[in-house]
């Protein structure tokens, strides 16, 4: 049971390419997010899935785009990155809409835009 | 919308000692829950503990306890008798129910604990 995994852990970018950040759960949740943590900001979230299929807009959207079209997995991408996007991204999965259910998070991919 | 507040952005505490983070939050949810989590250097998030908002009871895992005062909106994690491995980042997080927001947590910027031996 390895839990939340993301791939990769590390990765160097240049402003304008693009790439695309895999989160895999194996837990089964229905409820998956991606998150930002910036120094000073705690951690700041991206977009979120309810269910397979199914995306919306977290607290700082803009650059990001997602996909969930397997449940096991939530993929995020960046189109054209910029130097703003470096940060260290974290995905969470959960069962869902429970008020005291915890995310399970995943060990974070940093990413430097250079 | 919610809001979670951690004044401390660095504390120090003596091995074998109590260190207590503050926490204050602040919505329009009447249900809620309060969480903790610990940032080790090595990066991951680990879940602490958890208070929800009509538990009478203070929360307490082990050696880390919330002390809860509704009233006041605050949601201070206790760590007792302080071990050199609690040296991290503590981040202080809440899920409300109103405007589709149970789904997703709020979290605050962070304390940074240091254990001095």
């Amino acid at each position: 049971n390895a839990g939340v995994t993301q791939t990769p852990k590390f990765r160097v970018l240049k402003t304008g390419q693009s790439m695309t950040l895999l989160c895999a759960q194996d837990m089964n949740h229905e409820y998956m997010y991606w998150y930002r943590q910036d120094p000073g900001m705690g951690l700041r979230l991206i977009h979120y899935s309810v269910g397979e299929g199914t995306t919306a807009k977290g607290e700082v959207p803009d650059g990001y785009n997602v996909s969930r079209l397997k449940k096991q997995n939530f993929l995020l991408g960046l189109e054209s990155a910029a130097p703003s996007q470096t940060s260290v991204y974290f995905c969470a999965s959960g069962t869902g809409a429970s008020i005291s259910e915890t995310q399970y998070f995943g060990p974070g991919t940093r990413l430097l835009v250079l | 919308a919610q809001k979670i507040t951690q004044t401390q952005p660095g504390m120090f505490v003596q091995e074998k000692e109590a260190v207590t983070l503050d926490c204050t939050y602040d919505t329009s949810d009447q249900s809620y829950g309060l969480f903790w989590y610990k940032q080790p250097s090595s990066g991951e998030m680990i879940f602490l503990i958890y208070q929800g908002s009509y538990d009478e009871q203070n929360a307490t895992e082990g050696r880390y306890s919330l002390n809860f005062q509704k009233a006041r909106k605050s949601a201070n994690l206790v760590i007792s008798a302080s071990q050199l491995g609690d040296s991290a980042m503590y981040f202080c997080a809440m899920r409300g129910v109103s405007g589709g927001s149970n789904y997703k947590l709020t979290f605050g910027k962070g304390t940074l604990l240091t254990v001095n031996p």
